[in-house]
């Protein structure tokens, strides 16, 4: 029943690895995001995709990439993991990106923390 | 049944006047977090009320946690046009970060 769910919960690394983080709803959702949490709680957008295209791009190192099999799924991949990429990553859908507001239905999350 | 109800779905309201939005929680609340989207940049961090009851204002904005009802209320007075965007609750339902998510209120003002 859960509308948008991210796995793992928990996510505990070293420096350098790398990890993916994935990212799956079921509302028949074209559009999909990644956000990072930062230490003052703002949501920063990261990634934003559009059925399967990339739409939103913002300024995040290249070692973060976002990969969307189909339109029920984006996953985010980390290389080479550094201390700074310890956060929460949240995961949301939505209608297209063409709405003025277009309500985002967020996943639970995914603390990441790199030692 | 949600886990977590927010209402209104959405408000409209004429400019200068007070309003409230719910979030109600099926279960004890650890944490609430309320927050602001806007569009295309994510969301904005309003406030977070801790389990024990608490209230907090920023500008004319007010979030109160009642910890018997289980609820959160975020009032704003004198609203503005800048009021205007979807509030959601994030609420920590057992004590570790991972939120659970209200559906949003859409409120738009009314010059």
């Amino acid at each position: 029943d859960t509308a948008v769910s991210q796995t793992p919960k928990y996510l505990v690394t070293q420096m350098g690895n790398d990890k993916s983080i994935k990212c799956e709803q079921n509302l028949g959702h074209d559009t999909m995001y990644w956000y990072k949490q930062d230490s003052k709680k703002f949501l920063k957008i990261m990634f934003s995709y559009n059925n399967k295209e990339l739409i939103i791009n913002e300024t995040v190192p290249n070692r973060f990439s976002p990969k969307s099999p189909d339109k029920a799924h984006l996953n985010l991949h980390i290389n080479s993991l550094e201390l700074g990429d310890s956060a929460v990553y949240f995961c949301a859908s939505s209608l297209p990106l063409a709405a003025t507001y277009n309500e985002q239905f967020f996943g639970p999350g995914t603390r990441l923390t790199v030692l | 049944s949600q886990e977590l109800e927010q209402s209104p779905q959405s408000l409209i309201v004429q400019e200068g006047k007070n309003l409230t939005i719910n979030c109600t929680s099926s279960k004890t609340l650890y944490g609430l977090y309320w927050y602001k989207q806007k569009y295309g940049e994510g969301l904005i961090f309003l406030m977070m009320l801790q389990k024990g009851g608490e209230e907090k204002s920023h500008e004319k904005i007010t979030a109160k946690l009642d910890e018997k009802k289980q609820q959160s209320s975020l009032h704003i007075t004198a609203s503005q046009p800048s009021h205007a965007g979807i509030y959601l609750c994030g609420a920590d339902l057992d004590s570790n970060y991972q939120l659970i998510w209200g559906a949003g209120t859409k409120l738009i003002i009314k010059p």
